[in-house]
């Protein structure tokens, strides 16, 4: 069963600049979870999409945002991009019943903002 | 404020020895802990979890305790091997909120 995958693996922008990051959840898996990882606060969590809807919201500003699909897939935007926005971003997928389901990580797309 | 804290930031220990990472968290509402792992390049990788209804959960080397009195969890890892060495996530969740909340992990040095 093929895993969670994230794209691109990298990218660079500059400030001003927007991007969007794209994951694929593992087969099956109705719930996309969406996580910023800095090296001073860990892992945060964005917002989770199930069922093309988003059910639950971090505390980021409204530049952060996403969609789920149809077929579960599901982008992350990020608009007017700042250089604290240099993180690692993590996608995670889950049947999606509860939080409490085990989530399962893509590998991560690793934002530079310059 | 971080309803999740693992207040050492790195820990080392020697292989075969027993590793001892600790969790302390806030809110007395979350009922669902668990422990993540991750690799440098890789996403996290769940390794246990356990609900607020028990005080211990073991899986091979790996045990869960859990003291709700103190809002605390920790993780021990007997007898640490070579590939143990990671950053350690623990996070907890209440189902009334829906939304996992994680720490700023804890990175394990297994040394020889």
């Amino acid at each position: 069963k093929a895993g969670v995958t994230q794209t691109p693996r990298y990218l660079i922008k500059t400030r001003g600049q927007q991007v969007t990051l794209s994951c694929s959840p593992i087969s099956g898996h109705r719930s996309v979870s969406w996580y910023q990882q800095t090296p001073g606060q860990g892992l945060q969590f964005l917002f989770e999409y199930f069922s093309e809807t988003q059910r639950n919201k971090g505390n980021f500003p409204g530049r952060f945002s996403g969609r789920q699909f149809s077929n579960s897939r599901s982008e992350m935007n990020v608009s007017t991009l700042e250089l604290g926005d240099s993180a690692l971003y993590l996608c995670a997928s889950s049947f999606g019943g509860t939080s409490a389901d085990t989530q399962y990580f893509g590998p991560g797309t690793r934002l530079t903002v310059l | 404020d971080q309803q999740v804290k693992q207040n050492s930031p790195s820990l080392s220990v020697q292989e075969g020895r027993i590793s001892i990472l600790n969790c302390d968290y806030t809110n007395s509402m979350f009922d669902y802990f668990l422990w993540y792992k991750k690799y440098p390049a890789e996403g996290p990788t769940f390794l246990i979890s356990i609900s607020s209804i028990k005080d211990k959960n073991e899986d091979g080397r790996f045990t869960v305790f859990l003291n709700k009195s103190a809002k605390h969890l920790s993780l021990h890892i007997v007898p640490s091997q070579p590939g143990d060495s990671a950053v350690y996530f623990c996070a907890a969740n209440y189902l009334l909120d829906d939304k996992i909340i994680f720490g700023k992990g804890t990175r394990l040095h297994i040394l020889p």
